[in-house]
């Protein structure tokens, strides 16, 4: 079964605007990922947020996590064409597992 | 330093066949992991190999399987192959936290 949920399924945004991503999870973690993917290609990793964190920053990327709610946000700012992709949250869970779990994804097209 | 290499890339077989994957994971990388991506159930977990030793293992039928070799390479053997087993075949090697991603090998089954 999927950990986390990607909310919205799609999203399709112009040049410029800022582009919202949630992901929610029933189960506690060390930590959550959101990765990226281009059309069939493989992930790229974007940013790691750790349970004992609030807020990261990367670039034009900000993610937020609310462990209380079970939930975290992935906000793109100032979008452009190439941030067109298929974005993951992906949970590691404690017990000593590494693997993360995988949401479905939110498919994200930004118009030039 | 390199990035995760799949081989091949694309792969057209027949139902009944099988089929070899390969990964060569990051250098001093020594966990890697597979998934099957398929549009359908998404990003799922296979199994993961640490020196040498299966560690981790998802929810597929015995004809998926896999071996991890000394230099931390990594094969995925699918066997009798079926319709569904068509997908976007993903390996992933770790140090400990955050995966990083091969571009995948595109496996048909015709």
């Amino acid at each position: 079964s999927q950990q986390g949920e990607e909310d919205p399924q799609a999203l399709s945004i112009q040049e410029g605007e800022n582009a919202t991503m949630n992901c929610s999870y029933k189960t506690s973690i060390n930590n959550l990922q959101w990765y990226r993917q281009n059309s069939g290609r493989g992930l790229v990793h974007l940013i790691l947020i750790r349970s004992n964190e609030r807020e990261k920053h990367s670039g034009r990327l900000r993610v937020t996590l609310d462990t209380s709610k079970k939930s975290s946000s992935l906000l793109i700012t100032a979008s452009r064409a190439a941030d067109t992709a298929s974005y993951f949250c992906a949970t590691e869970g404690r017990g000593g597992s590494y693997i993360p779990t995988f949401g479905r994804g939110t498919s994200l097209i930004v118009h030039p | 330093k390199a990035g995760v290499t799949q081989t091949p890339r694309y792969l057209i077989k027949t139902r009944g066949q099988q089929v070899t994957l390969s990964c060569s994971p990051i250098s001093g990388h020594r966990s890697v992991s597979w998934y099957q991506q398929t549009p359908g159930q998404g990003l799922q977990f296979l199994f993961e190999y640490f020196s040498e030793t299966q560690r981790n293992k998802g929810n597929f039928p015995g004809r998926f399987s896999g071996r991890q070799f000394s230099n931390s390479r990594s094969e995925m053997n699918v066997s009798t192959l079926e319709l569904g087993d068509s997908a976007l075949y993903l390996c992933a090697s770790s140090l400990g936290v955050g995966q990083f991603f091969g571009p995948g090998t595109r496996l048909t089954v015709l």
